[in-house]
């Protein structure tokens, strides 16, 4: 299957800082990825959908001025976390879908804590 | 209100049972489903893939199947081991190439 890798692997940052959360597909081009975050002991709850060369897609309720996505190469997505809060502390995972056969792969994802 | 939903839970079962996991979807769109693993703290690790064509599949000692008609996927583990436990999660995909909806997860023991 695709290979999706995700860096950094854990992030601690101060209140007000931004964090850049990068996403890579080392093995085939994705021309979308996918932004999810989850909470503890909860399921995956999508963010956006990041599309190379143009805006990413943001779901309801999800703040596009403080959530920044960037899908500059078929290879790369950037989700850059502005103005951190501690509210904003979660575990953030990205996914590309390979075709022909639509199916999804993850990277090890990014777990965020802001102090 | 949730589209995809997953029974129990959680599971505690003694080494060695067989097992199923329950998935279900209100939405009949389907392209396909997937089962996934989560063990604490990491990513996902995708386990099996079925198609909306499709009824089965398998991989080692997982069996999935998909029943469209009522919304339904299940997922058999047989003769479970302490590796088997996590987090299983599954999730639809309502169309080819957008974004897959998530079930809450069941969580799994699996007690040597």
């Amino acid at each position: 299957g695709a290979v999706v890798s995700q860096h950094p692997s854990r992030v601690i940052c101060k209140s007000g800082t931004s964090v850049k959360i990068e996403c890579r597909s080392l093995d085939f081009q994705a021309t979308t990825m996918f932004w999810y975050r989850q909470f503890p002991k909860q399921s995956l709850m999508l963010m956006a959908t990041s599309n190379e060369g143009s805006k990413a897609t943001y779901e309801q309720g999800v703040e596009k001025d403080k959530f920044l996505i960037n899908h500059a190469s078929l290879t790369l997505s950037t989700l850059t976390v502005t103005s951190a809060h501690p509210e904003d502390s979660s575990f953030y995972i990205c996914s590309t879908i390979q075709a022909p056969i639509n199916e999804q792969f993850f990277g090890p994802g990014t777990r965020l804590t802001v102090l | 209100k949730q589209e995809v939903t997953q029974i129990p839970a959680a599971l505690s079962v003694p080494e060695g049972e067989n097992l199923v996991l329950n998935c279900s979807f209100t939405d009949s769109a389907i392209y396909n489903l997937q089962w996934f693993r989560q063990d604490p703290g990491k990513g996902l690790t995708s386990l099996l893939l079925i198609q909306s064509s499709q009824r089965e599949q398998t991989s080692g000692r997982l069996n999935a199947s998909l029943d469209k008609s009522s919304g339904r996927s299940t997922l058999y583990i047989a003769a479970s081991q302490p590796g088997d436990s996590a987090t299983y999660l599954c999730a639809k995909g309502r169309n080819y190439g957008q974004n897959f909806v998530f079930g809450p997860g069941t969580r799994l023991s699996v007690l040597p």
